[in-house]
């Protein structure tokens, strides 16, 4: 089992650009999760998928659309980066209700 | 909205010392709680969790977490660390399906 997988790992933008970041996990879990990562801030949650075919807002949703692709995938897109989104992305998964385990993160850089 | 309050920002230890993390959280309802560790480098792993049952929870590598529901707290300790202990500390609260996270304690364990 990998558990939960993201790509990439590093990835540097400048301004106005566009990018995906990829989410897989191999546990059949229901629910997966995005959260970016800022220092003194914890993690903050961004969009959350409780179940195949739903999406919903999180914390901080605004600059970020999602994907649930399928069962194993879910997607986050940046459309027209900001300097304001540099952080570290974190995806997580979970069954419901049950604790949720992390990804390796992407950092991004946004210049 | 729930809100989880960690005490500490920085906690610097030196080897064989007790440590004692607080977290605190704001929701009146049933809530599972939670400590993630994140190691240099590294992504959230989970230390321990409470969802119902003794307060007195037990977790890896030697960590524990007291639930007192009067106080609304969910304290980490560990009765002697070690140089590897030195991490980033994060409580975490879930109802439904969502985590907020403390934004984090810091631990330097000196040798």
């Amino acid at each position: 089992n990998a558990g939960v997988t993201q790509t990439p790992k590093f990835q540097v933008l400048k301004t106005g650009q566009s990018m995906t970041l990829q989410c897989a996990q191999d546990m059949n879990h229901n629910s997966m999760y995005w959260y970016r990562q800022d220092p003194g801030m914890g993690l903050r949650l961004i969009y959350y998928s409780a179940s195949e075919g739903t999406t919903d807002k999180g914390e901080v949703p605004n600059g970020y659309n999602v994907s649930r692709l399928n069962k194993r995938e879910f997607s986050l897109r940046l459309e027209s980066a900001a300097p304001s989104q540099t952080s570290v992305y974190f995806c997580a998964s979970s069954g419901y209700g049950d604790t949720q385990y992390f990804g390796p993160g992407t950092r991004l850089t946004v210049l | 909205a729930q809100s989880v309050s960690q005490h500490n920002h920085h906690v610097i230890l030196s080897e064989a010392a007790s440590l004692e993390l607080g977290c605190n959280y704001s929701y009146g309802g049933t809530v599972n709680l939670f400590w993630y560790v994140q190691y240099p480098g590294q992504h959230l792993q989970l230390l321990l969790k409470y969802f119902s049952g003794d307060p007195l929870v037990k977790g890896i590598k030697g960590f524990e977490a007291e639930f007192i529901k009067s106080k609304f707290s969910f304290n980490l300790r560990k009765p002697s660390v070690q140089w590897s202990d030195t991490a980033e500390y994060f409580c975490a609260v879930s109802n439904d399906y969502k985590l907020s996270f403390g934004a984090g304690t810091t631990v330097t364990v000196r040798a």
